[in-house]
């Protein structure tokens, strides 16, 4: 079964540094999310990302984030001058539909990558 | 703003028995989606039912299956013949089916399966 693949499993950066978080999301699927998990805290949304830009985000997803497919696999979530309260886990997900297409269709869950634990030290 | 509530922080169940995690939401719309996802230590996010609010029937996944009460705003999610394997971190999530595409998630119910 396809999956979301995200790379590094942990990366360990000093505040201040910039990091980028990478992700394949499944060959086929259209919409990319980004999500965030503090330890011991719930899943938040960041951000969701559609036909090259971003589609809703949330006021967590400050200037300090930005997201980007360079190319026709990859999707990175950047993270300038990072900050301690940073330190999380991070998720990525994919699906084939969203919001946007009219309906969301029972075939169109997100699959959700193994994560990036990210501490900022 | 959509909410969920997970009122469980914890959950024990013997193996082979029966346990029911509890969810609640508010919210103002009528079209939206809801979910049970499962978190083991691997730490993935692993999609285990979801519900469609326009259905009646309550969505069955072989031992996972939901009692869905729209009027009382609470889905529930019942395991039957609970395995080892079923010890998680269980989420219970929220998606509008109008507005957005984000999973707003509650805080989550430990779950441990005792031999």
């Amino acid at each position: 079964e396809p999956e979301v693949t995200q790379t590094p499993s942990h990366q360990v950066t000093q505040m201040g540094q910039e990091v980028i978080l990478r992700c394949v999301p499944i060959s086929n699927h259209l919409y990319f999310y980004w999500y965030r998990q503090i330890l011991g805290q719930k899943v938040e949304f960041l951000v969701s990302f559609y036909n090259n830009e971003i589609s809703e985000k949330s006021e967590i997803f400050d200037d300090q984030f930005s997201v980007e497919r360079p190319d026709g696999s990859n999707f990175t979530l950047k993270i300038r001058s990072t900050k301690l309260e940073d330190s999380a886990m991070y998720f990525c997900a994919s699906s084939e539909e969203g919001y946007g297409t009219g309906h969301y269709r029972d075939n169109s869950p997100l699959h959700f990558g193994n994560g990036t634990r990210l501490t900022v030290t | 703003a959509q909410t969920v509530t997970q009122s469980q922080p914890e959950m024990s169940v013997q193996e082979a028995e029966t346990v029911t995690l509890s969810c609640t939401y508010d919210t103002s719309e009528s079209d939206y989606y809801l979910f049970w996802y499962k978190q083991p230590p691997s730490r993935q996010m692993i999609l285990v039912i979801r519900q469609e609010a326009y259905k009646q029937q309550n969505a069955t996944e072989n031992r996972f299956s939901v009692n869905f009460q729209k009027a009382a705003k609470s889905f529930s999610l019942k395991i039957s013949d609970s395995q080892l394997g079923d010890a998680a971190m269980y989420f219970c999530a929220y998606r509008s089916g109008t507005s957005g595409s984000r999973l707003t998630f509650g805080e989550g119910t430990q779950l441990t399966v005792n031999p």
